[in-house]
């Protein structure tokens, strides 16, 4: 069916490691892809987004790439801060422009 | 622009009563969705609108639940008749319908306890 599939967290990590978070999807057609954040307390932010294959989306230092071989839309950053600690959810929307269809969310923790 | 807004923003509520929420979406966007988010999960999607018809409707979205957006600008959500499975956060979006790849503006949402 429809749906995405993010890694299980939580994620800790140091101060200035290297962060991946991987997500695949099933769609059928060709899906727009995204990646939300929710900080503590606040509601889901836009964080990247990619409209077709071999787009890289990218923001704050975090990219992620359009994979339609693989199906998928890793997220990464090559040093974390402290601030980016959330949750991340990857989100897919289909070529029709129905609702967004989510991941279950990572748990980024940031530790310094 | 001030972006979605959501009211209230917290809600406790004892089983069997009724709620009603309001979202203000980003002025001048024809789309607003309504999903729910529980513990750990991401969020479901509801129902939405396209100015102000309500064009589709998740199967999670049971007789109890009803959403309006009378004027194409503000939209309700009411549940009525509380279960304390209707616990959860209850998050508004807008967007505005242009080609591939809409993007939805998310509000703060309302945390909904049932007690």
């Amino acid at each position: 069916g429809n749906s995405v599939t993010q890694m299980e967290g939580p994620v800790t990590l140091s101060e200035e490691a290297f962060l991946t978070i991987n997500c695949t999807y099933t769609a059928t057609g060709y899906p727009s892809l995204f990646w939300y954040v929710q900080y503590p307390g606040e509601g889901l932010q836009l964080l990247l987004k990619a409209t077709k294959a071999d787009d890289k989306g990218s923001n704050k230092g975090f990219e992620a790439t359009y994979r339609k071989e693989t199906t998928s839309f890793h997220l990464e950053k090559g040093s974390v801060q402290v601030s980016d600690s959330a949750v991340y959810f990857c989100a897919r929307l289909n070529s029709g422009n129905t609702p967004l269809v989510f991941g279950k969310g990572t748990r980024l923790s940031v530790i310094a | 622009d001030t972006g979605v807004s959501q009211d209230p923003r917290h809600k406790i509520t004892k089983r069997g009563q009724n709620v009603t929420f309001r979202c203000d979406p980003i002025s001048e966007h024809n789309r607003l969705y309504w999903y729910r988010q529980t513990l750990g999960q991401g969020p479901e999607f509801l129902t939405y609108f396209q100015n102000e018809a309500q064009l589709e409707k998740s199967r999670l979205l049971s007789d109890r639940f009803s959403a309006e957006r009378p004027k194409g600008s503000f939209s309700t959500l009411e549940i009525q008749r509380t279960e304390q499975g209707d616990s959860a956060m209850y998050l508004c979006a807008s967007s505005l319908a242009i080609g591939q790849g809409e993007t939805q503006y998310f509000g703060p949402g309302t945390r909904l306890l049932v007690l």
